[in-house]
């Protein structure tokens, strides 16, 4: 079983902090994906990264791939109360533990 | 984008009832779909993968008898939770993508929410 481990489980900062979350494991991935959950929602895309040491911005987020595709990292700059949420890595269907997000206003 | 609807989105139920979830994925076909369950505070585990025209794959520990799974057709996926206890209360959320498997994401349902009592 391929495992996503995910850091920090929770994280409460100040609006216009900045902040990253990681998600490593000790396997491989051809791809890892991101995804955003709000309370009693399905959780929601955010990006995927396939290609070691890949880069991608959305907006105020800036996500990356380890060059050995076994981790990856969520970088948000400027925290905003509307980031608050569940943040999920997952790869191969499966996902991490999450990382619970409060940006206080 | 892609669409894929679940209905309820919420149940309560008697103990030893069943209850089936229904998921759709509205403007794209799908061979494959995931169900996933969710306890509170918790990440989404997978129960089991649903194959179109086929048995379900189930995940280790998932019972399948319980658990039972129907992909009778490439937009509809059911879960039907039997004899339901109140330790089956969860979030159940269903997954599925245009083509059928993709290393670019999935959409995901809206989730139920299934209260047993």
């Amino acid at each position: 079983t391929q495992l996503l481990e995910q850091s920090p489980q929770f994280l409460s900062i100040q609006e216009g902090e900045n902040l990253t979350v990681y998600c490593n494991s000790s396997s491989v991935f051809s791809s890892l994906q991101w995804y955003r959950q709000e309370p009693g929602e399905g959780p929601v895309l955010l990006v995927t990264v396939v290609t070691g040491g890949e880069v991608k911005k959305l907006k105020r987020l800036t996500f990356q791939f380890g060059d050995a595709r076994k981790d990856s990292s969520l970088h948000i700059t400027a925290a905003q109360p509307g980031d608050t949420g569940l943040y999920l890595c997952a790869g191969d269907m499966r996902f991490g533990a999450g990382t619970r997000l409060t940006v206080k206003p | 984008g892609a669409v894929v609807s679940q209905h309820p989105s919420w149940v309560i139920c008697k103990s030893g009832t069943s209850v089936k979830i229904e998921c759709r994925s509205l403007d794209f076909q799908a061979t494959t779909m995931f169900w996933y369950r969710q306890f509170p505070k918790q990440s989404l585990m997978l129960m089991a993968t649903s194959n179109e025209g086929s048995k379900a794959t189930y995940e280790q520990g998932v019972e399948k008898d319980k658990f039972l799974i129907n992909h009778a057709s490439l937009t509809l996926s059911t879960l039907t939770v039997t004899s339901a206890h109140p330790e089956d209360s969860s979030f159940y959320i269903c997954s599925a993508t245009p083509g059928g498997t993709s290393a670019f994401g999935y959409t995901f349902g809206s989730g139920t929410r299934l209260t047993v009592v």
